[in-house]
């Protein structure tokens, strides 16, 4: 079985600030992982994703995410945050062996403070 | 290349009333995804289809149910609506085989407010 843990559902930040936003997985295979953002009233919009190439992910928008397997993490970050990075942010994770299913975290809401 | 659509973008249904939303895949991708996006509750898996068949199925109720059509697109219909489901109805696509490894498109979502 595989499922996500977004450890706060909600993250302020000032503009300028760095940007942690949090995901743990549960995996019995290695694992495919995805970073989500949707913007109010939007569908959801794919940030990046790990396919067990490099650890390190680098997405859109100037984000990036770190597969930790010890740590059974996937955090994105931003150095300096932006007012147009205030959004909902979805984790996700799969499996090759669960058919086409993502199973997707809670969301954590980011706010960016002027 | 044409997104994944939806529509129609907004519903208002009145209790009791029965609800059809659509969505047409990015032109290539035979697999549907149904999610509901309740105030405050996150992604909700509704439903998966791909080629016509109905692959995985959320913890909803009967009164959700849907189909896809031979050219891939596919509906969403809720009978007997009640004020609960009042949400963002998003739909995603996925080439055959390969949404675990691609992961998924969204559509923008239909809207639907039960009065």
């Amino acid at each position: 079985a595989q499922s996500v843990t977004q450890l706060g559902s909600h993250v302020s930040v000032s503009e300028g600030a760095l940007v942690l936003l949090r995901c743990n997985y549960s995996s019995s295979v290695p694992p495919y992982l995805f970073w989500y953002v949707q913007y109010p009233n939007q569908g959801l919009q794919l940030l990046l994703k790990y396919t067990s190439a490099a650890t390190l992910v680098k997405g859109i928008n100037g984000f990036e995410a770190e597969f930790k397997k010890s740590e059974t993490s996937f955090h994105l970050t931003k150095p300096s945050a932006h007012m147009s990075d205030a959004a909902e942010y979805f984790c996700a994770v799969s499996q090759n062996n669960a058919g086409n299913m993502l199973t997707f975290g809670g969301g954590t809401r980011l706010m960016v403070k002027p | 290349e044409a997104g994944v659509t939806q529509s129609p973008t907004h519903l208002i249904k009145t209790r009791g009333q029965q609800a059809t939303l659509r969505c047409s895949p990015i032109s290539g991708h035979t697999s549907v995804y149904w999610y509901q996006q309740a105030l405050g509750l996150g992604l909700q898996f509704l439903l998966w289809y791909d080629e016509g068949e109905e692959r995985n199925r959320g913890n909803f109720p009967p009164r959700f149910s849907g189909r896809q059509f031979p050219n891939y697109s596919s509906e969403l219909n809720v009978n007997a609506l009640e004020l609960e489901d009042s949400a963002l109805y998003l739909c995603a696509s996925s080439t055959k085989g390969q949404g675990y490894f691609n992961g998924y498109t969204f559509g923008s979502g239909t809207r639907l407010t039960v009065v």
